[in-house]
Order: C-alpha cells, then sequence, then structure tokens
C-alpha cells in the first residue's frame, strides 16, 4: 500500500544532544524521500531530501539515511537546539503518471529540553 | 523570492456561506498543490495542477472546487462545508510536477465550519 509511517510519535532530547527520528515506508515504487520540519502555525519546511539510488545525504547538522533492504528511513539531527522543537514529517513520492504524489507519514514531535 | 502566500490566514464560515482561499508564488513555478492537514495529523494531498491543468483530484467532494487562472495563482473555492471540513489548508508549488523537484509550502488558512 501507499504508507509512510513513523516509529515515535515524540521524543524529548536534551539540547545539546544528537537526535534520530525514524521513518517506516511500504511502498517500494517510492524513489525520493524528503524530510519536512513544521512549527506550529506554520506550513512543512523542507529540510533535506535524498533519492533511492544513495543511502546517506548530509546537510548542515542534519543526516539522512535510506535503508531500501528494510525500507526504513531516519533523519538525525546534530547538537540539537531549542530551535529544533517542532514536529517532523517523512515524505515519500509516488509518480502518479506524470506527476508525483507525496505520501507524508504520521509525524514525531521533536521536543527539545534546554 | 522563495515564498508561498496564502490568504486569509484565518477563515471562519457557515455552513451556507460561499468562500475561496487564495494561493500565489512567484518563482516561475509550474506545479501547485492543495493539502488539507487535520490538527496532529500529516498533510493530505487534495489536488495537484500542472502548467494550469487539473493533473490530480484526490477524490475530493465536489463542495471544494480548485481554480488555476495562471501559473502564479491557486484558488479553493468552497461551498456548504461541513464542520468536519475544518482544518489547515495547505498550498504548495513546485518547479516541476515530478518527483525531481521540493515542493515549497505556504504557511496555510486555518478554516473553522461553523
Amino acid at each position: 500500500g501507499e504508507n509512510v509511517g513513523l516509529h515515535l510519535p515524540t521524543l524529548s532530547v536534551q539540547e545539546g544532544d544528537n537526535s534520530i527520528i525514524n521513518c517506516a515506508y511500504s511502498n517500494s515504487a517510492s524513489d525520493y524521500f524528503i524530510w519536512y520540519k513544521q512549527e506550529s502555525g506554520k506550513g512543512p519546511q523542507f529540510i533535506i531530501d535524498i533519492r533511492s539510488n544513495m543511502d546517506k545525504r548530509q546537510g548542515q547538522r542534519v543526516t539522512v539515511l535510506l535503508n531500501k533492504t528494510v525500507k526504513h528511513l531516519s533523519l538525525q539531527i546534530a547538537a540539537t537546539q531549542p530551535g529544533d522543537s517542532a514536529v517532523y514529517f517523512c515524505a515519500g513520492s509516488l509518480d502518479r503518471g506524470a506527476t508525483n504524489k507525496l505520501i507524508f507519514g504520521t509525524g514525531t514531535l521533536l521536543a527539545v529540553q534546554p | 523570492d522563495t515564498e508561498v502566500t496564502q490568504t486569509p490566514k484565518h477563515l471562519v464560515m457557515g455552513m451556507t456561506n460561499k468562500k475561496s482561499l487564495k494561493c500565489e508564488q512567484h518563482m516561475g513555478h509550474r506545479a501547485m498543490y492543495w493539502y488539507k492537514q487535520k490538527a496532529k495529523k500529516p498533510p493530505e494531498l487534495m489536488f495537484v495542477y500542472s502548467y494550469e491543468k487539473l493533473s490530480i483530484n484526490e477524490s475530493v467532494p465536489s463542495r471544494f472546487s480548485p481554480e488555476c487562472p495562471n501559473s502564479s495563482l491557486l484558488n479553493l473555492h468552497l461551498h456548504a462545508l461541513q464542520p468536519e471540513d475544518s482544518a489547515l489548508y495547505l498550498c504548495a508549488s513546485s518547479q516541476g510536477a515530478d518527483s525531481r523537484y521540493e515542493q515549497y509550502f505556504g504557511p496555510g488558512t486555518r478554516l473553522t465550519v461553523t
């Protein structure tokens, strides 16, 4: 089916620690994955993406890992800061002909304790 | 300019009202999207426009009517809504409608149907 879901609905970390947010997907046809951050009262904001021909991609303080064998995606945030507090969604793309559809996971609330 | 704007920010309407949500982008993107997001849930795709033509309608009830007057504008016309339609309505745009392109989201319109 078309399902992208998360293991943990809430993650609480101390400021300065590293955070890991996990996501599982079920559709092998997805070839593009994105992590979005959504702060309260705002729309989702792109963090990082990865294509299925890669297993790791790094950005500034963030790393996305993709394990296609077990259909698992993770987002690692280094030195987590209070400004990182938000809901994080993974999303996988599904091509519908020439049009791409994003299927979002259920979301993880990241709470950073000072 | 990497911004998607949406108006109004908040809207309260009765079940017999007709109202419209508006979305605008000036990034030259040729794909635009409407999503519905209920509280503590991920965004769910409603419609996709590609090159000003409707390319995906996710079986949305006809009381929601999208319109793309030009490549920068996307409207969502609302008529005879139900209280369960209360949600955050998000607009997004991308350079193209296939999976090579990141979707940029607006801040959303918070809709309450009374």
